[in-house]
Order: structure tokens, then sequence, then C-alpha cells
């Protein structure tokens, strides 16, 4: 059974820094590019970075490009999102999600349960 | 980058009753249009991707269409696991977009 695990939200003062994870398990991680998507509180889906297989491919959204880091470590199964210079318009439940199939990206399907980042001070 | 405007915002109908939801793209997302379904507590999880196509283990009474622009994605008799969000998804271009979603509720 394929199972996305996230972990390291919580709460964190604006301009304040978090790394995210996501362990993965049940499937050839190494053969598929991930992504992270978040959900601020009440509001809808917002896709946030993915990056391909072997780290090649790596996009982010424009909300976060410079301060976020997505990574990966093929060796461990998990895939990783540093956040730096966060903002309360961060704050939402952070989801790890896999691509459908191991091909260069791909629909987001299956999703971990998420994280929830609050940035407040 | 590629708007998704879904409508309507929410759907309000009873067991049984076919549901009608739209997603308009800014522009043509070819065939890479996706749908989602997100209930309370839960992740999202995949419905139909490439238009048409059912994820697997969904029901064939979730069907998807159209192409281009115009998209719609259609439950023919409500069950009350259905009552949910969806939310439409493209992956034609960068940044990856969804709809603001339709929330179909019980009437």
């Amino acid at each position: 059974e394929v199972q996305l695990v996230e972990s390291g939200g919580g709460l964190v003062k604006p301009g304040g820094s978090l790394r995210l994870s996501c362990a993965a398990s049940g499937f050839i991680f190494s053969t598929y590019s991930m992504n992270w998507v978040r959900q601020a509180p009440g509001k809808g889906l917002e896709w946030v970075s993915s990056i391909s297989s072997s780290s090649t491919y790596i996009y982010y959204a424009d909300s976060v490009k410079g301060r976020f880091t997505i990574s990966r470590d093929n060796a461990k199964n998990s895939l990783y999102l540093q956040m730096n210079s966060l903002r309360a318009e961060d704050t939402a439940v952070y989801y790890c999600a896999r691509d459908r199939i191991a091909a260069a990206f791909n629909w987001l399907d299956p999703w971990g349960q998420g994280t929830l980042v609050t940035v407040s001070s | 980058e590629i708007v998704l405007t879904q409508s309507p915002a929410t759907l309000s109908l009873s067991p049984g009753e076919r549901a009608t939801l739209s997603c308009r793209a800014s522009q043509s997302v070819s065939s890479y249009l996706a749908w989602y379904q997100q209930k309370p507590g839960q992740a999202p999880r995949l419905l139909i991707y490439d238009v048409s196509n059912r994820a697997t283990g969904i029901p064939a009474r979730f069907s998807g269409s159209g192409s281009g622009t115009d998209f719609t994605l259609t439950i023919s008799s409500l069950e009350p696991e259905d009552f949910a969000v969806y939310y439409c998804q493209q992956r034609s271009n960068w940044p990856r977009t969804f709809g603001q979603g339709t929330k179909v509720e019980i009437k």
C-alpha cells in the first residue's frame, strides 16, 4: 500500500524557518516525481512545488520562489520542503503528493494527510 | 498563469439527483485537466484525469468531459458520500493551477 506521511509542521514566527518532510513507502520512490500542495484554512488548493524523480527538474509557485526549496533523498524515500522567510500567508496545511504514474510530471495521486504550518507571532 | 474558474461555487442537491460541475480555463489546456474530491478533514483524492479517465477505484457514476477551455464533471446520481468539495486542476503549463472549488451540499 502506498503511504505518504508528512511531518515537521508547527507554529513559527514570521520570518522564521521550517523544514517539512514526507516519508514515502509502498512504491519505488526514486521513479516518481513528487509534489507539495498547500491549503490555507477554509480555502482552496494551491500548488507549491514539484520535483522530478532524479531532482533534475524543479518548479515553484511564484508565491514561494526564492523562499522555499524542495528536495528529495531517494536513498531515504523522503521528500522535503525547506521553508524560509515565512509569512502569515504561508499558514496552511501542506500536503505531499506523488505523481500518478512513474513518468515526468503527471497527476497528483495519492496524497498524504497533510501537516499544518502556522505562521504567527 | 492559467486561471481555472469553477461554477457554481455551491451546488445544493438531494441524493439521487444529477450533479453537473463546470471548470473553465483562461486558455486552452488541451486534455490536461483533472478533477479531485475533498471531504472535510481529509486530503484530496484524484477522481478524473486527462478529462475523462476515472482514477483507480472511482465509481462509474463519475464522468468527465470537455476539451480546450470548457470542462464538466458529472455525477449521474448522487450518493451520500459524494457530498464534498470538487476541484479541477490543469497540468498543461507551469505553474500548476487549481480552480477555486465547487461545494456539493445536501439540499
